[in-house]
């Protein structure tokens, strides 16, 4: 069974550029989580699907942050416009849905450069 | 101050030895997690625990709700364990709005 996968693995724009990161979580999973890591800080929590809608967005930095998850399936993570303090690693997870004591499963990430 | 705080920050070790990576929490949590990130790999999670001890192979991860604290130990390490270890808790927030630890870099010497 595939895992979670991210891409791409890598990107590298430039300040003001637009970037759109995917995820495509374990079949079957309805949780879909979105987290962040900037160089040297903490992996922080971005937003978590249910299926299609979003359950909890209190970790989004900004409106220049727009998560999507059409069909209940993969999500993207688009960043419009980028800046500089977006550089960072991007980890998507997924879990099935259930009474709160479900596994998470990690993607490798997306490193993602603002130039 | 983080909320979650780990030590040590690195840690590196003789193959064999038994390694403790230490998280403490400073707000109430429903559950905590351990999770092990290898060199450009992805996360994998090797624990959650919400009271008690767990076991899984060489690993043993314990937590103490009172002092809000909680062990990763390893036994008979071996250089295959190098890795980041992070310990992350739920606060309250939908299962998977964890709050982080900033890792623990463990190097393990054959």
């Amino acid at each position: 069974e595939a895992g979670v996968t991210q891409f791409p693995s890598h990107s590298v724009i430039e300040k003001g550029q637009t970037v759109t990161l995917r995820c495509d979580p374990i079949s079957g999973h309805d949780n879909l989580y979105w987290y962040r890591r900037v160089m040297g800080k903490e992996i922080k929590f971005l937003l978590h699907f249910v299926k299609e809608s979003k359950q909890d967005e209190s970790g989004m930095p900004n409106n220049r942050f727009l998560a999507e998850r059409t069909g209940g399936t993969y999500s993207t993570l688009k960043v419009q416009p980028a800046e500089l303090e977006d550089s960072g690693v991007y980890f998507c997870a997924s879990s099935q849905f259930g009474q709160g004591n479900e596994k998470l499963f990690f993607g490798s990430g997306t490193q993602l450069s603002v130039l | 101050k983080n909320e979650v705080e780990q030590s040590p920050q690195n840690l590196t070790a003789q193959e064999g030895e038994f390694i403790t990576i230490n998280c403490s929490y400073s707000v109430g949590i429903s559950a905590l997690h351990w999770l092990q990130q290898h060199p450009g790999g992805g996360i994998v999670s090797l624990f959650m625990l919400s009271s008690g001890k767990k076991k899984h192979g060489r690993l043993i991860a314990t937590i103490n709700i009172q002092e809000k604290h909680s062990s990763l130990h390893i036994t008979a390490s071996h250089p295959r364990d190098s890795a980041v270890y992070i310990c992350a808790v739920n606060s309250g927030g939908s299962q998977g709005n964890l709050i982080f630890g900033k890792g623990t870099k463990l190097s393990v010497k054959p």
